[in-house]
């Protein structure tokens, strides 16, 4: 079946690198993505990439996709308090038109 | 920035009642979607809506959800007679534009939090 799966939590100092990763079973995703969630809020798309490409960069945004070993993450540079929030990885599987399977999401917490 | 608006923002309902979700998508929109967070689990796909139909629904989108524009600004989905496990975070989605914007890249509407007591 499709599955999504990343860690619950991670904390980083303020002004580190934040890395958060993600696996999928379904090898045949189309798209997959980071959005992010602050309290009380909707989630908000940060980025998508393709599954023919391995890597994306958007600003502080860093996206690296790992077809063989199923495997997503999300580098966050330079970290700010504002980037404290909750970080779902997700994907589009080839299956599928229009759905979007979302992992647990990993909280992020940022330390001073 | 345009974005997704859902109303009301909180609802409590009595098991058995009908309930209604709202939701406004970004205006030039043509692709609608709801999904539902229970509380600690996933957000799951419910529904996806485009040229006035359903073009995918899970397993969970059984005979007492639907959904419907029923103008040109609003997406409802209705929940005919609530159950307990009914209870979740329900969010509203919309993609794809006029202007040949994709539509994989769903945007989000806050959400509305149904309580079914």
């Amino acid at each position: 079946g499709e599955d999504v799966e990343q860690s619950l939590f991670l904390s980083v100092r303020e002004g580190d690198s934040s890395v958060i990763n993600c696996t999928y079973t379904d090898s045949s995703s189309t798209y997959l993505y980071w959005y992010k969630q602050e309290p009380g809020a909707g989630l908000q798309l940060l980025t998508y990439i393709f599954s023919n490409m391995d890597m994306k960069q958007d600003q502080r945004l860093t996206v690296l996709l790992n077809k063989k070993d199923k495997h997503l993450s999300l580098r966050i540079a330079d970290t700010q308090t504002g980037d404290s929030a909750i970080y779902f990885c997700a994907e589009t599987p080839y299956s599928s038109a229009s759905k979007i399977i979302f992992g647990s999401g990993t909280r992020l917490s940022i330390r001073p | 920035e345009p974005e997704v608006t859902q109303t009301p923002s909180h609802q409590v309902t009595q098991m058995g009642q009908e309930v209604i979700l709202r939701c406004v998508p970004i205006s030039n929109h043509l692709y609608f979607y709801w999904y539902r967070q229970i509380l600690g689990q996933k957000v799951e796909f419910l529904v996806s809506f485009y040229n006035n139909e359903i073009s995918e629904k899970s397993e969970i989108f059984d005979d007492q959800f639907s959904v419907e524009r029923p103008d040109g600004s609003n997406f409802t989905l209705k929940i005919r007679s609530t159950k307990l496990e009914d209870s979740a975070m329900y969010f509203c989605a919309s993609s794809g534009g006029l202007l040949a914007e994709p539509p994989y890249e769903q945007y989000f509407g806050p959400g509305t939090r149904l309580t079914v007591t």
